[in-house]
């Protein structure tokens, strides 16, 4: 089974600063994701990756899939980006994911 | 934008009563699936559902979980004889391949007393 480790747990941010989360993961997969969870609860999917990077607006996404290493930058952070950031992973045949436990990012003005 | 919707937002309930959550998927999906998150925990899965039966299920799926999708549309998860340690937001997802984006509906707080 694999395991998710994100990095850091919490992290706080000047408005402006950039940011970086990390995620690793034990056994080889075929996609990486990058979702987002508001405070009130809801899950947003930002990026799926196998390969490379991707970009979206101010958000970053990178994978080494050597490393089983994967990051999320978030350039210029704003007080709206406050959100936990969670990685996630293919856990069986079917899609389903498994998860980290996440980034709790906070970003003061 | 289509989007996956989930009613209801909160259910409080008696331990032991039976409690169905649903959700409807985006409508060409072909992939849906069910996971909860404890308070101050991590997403866990439950279920995976597709061309109409269970296709992959966790350890916390046991005998007092069911899903159905009864109509085509409504895709649901029934808890038999809830427990205090059901109490979560439960989140129902799909997809319309294996290896595609998945979305995710707004959540159903559970709360068992």
């Amino acid at each position: 089974k694999n395991e998710v480790e994100q990095s850091p747990q919490n992290l706080t941010a000047q408005e402006g600063e950039f940011i970086t989360i990390n995620c690793s993961y034990s056994v080889g997969i075929s996609a990486l994701h990058w979702l987002q969870q508001h405070p009130g609860g809801g899950i947003v999917s930002l990026f799926m990756l196998s390969s490379g990077k991707k970009k979206h607006g101010r958000l970053i996404a990178t994978i080494n899939i050597q490393e089983k290493h994967s990051s999320l930058h978030i350039t210029a952070s704003h007080p709206r980006d406050s959100a936990v950031y969670i990685c996630a992973v293919p856990g069986g045949s079917q899609g389903n994911l498994i998860f980290g436990k996440g980034t709790k990012l906070s970003v003061k003005p | 934008e289509p989007e996956v919707t989930q009613t209801p937002s909160h259910q409080v309930t008696q331990m032991g009563q039976e409690v169905i959550l649903r959700c409807v998927p985006i409508s060409n999906h072909l992939y849906f699936y069910w996971y909860r998150q404890i308070l101050g925990q991590k997403v866990e899965f439950l279920v995976s559902f597709y061309n109409n039966e269970i296709s992959e299920k966790s350890e916390i799926f046991d005998d007092q979980f069911s899903v159905e999708r009864p109509d085509g549309s409504n895709f649901t998860l029934k808890i038999r004889s809830t427990k205090l340690e059901d109490s979560a937001m439960y989140f129902c997802a799909s997809r319309w391949g294996r290896t595609d984006t998945q979305y995710f509906g707004p959540g159903t707080r559970l709360t068992v007393l």
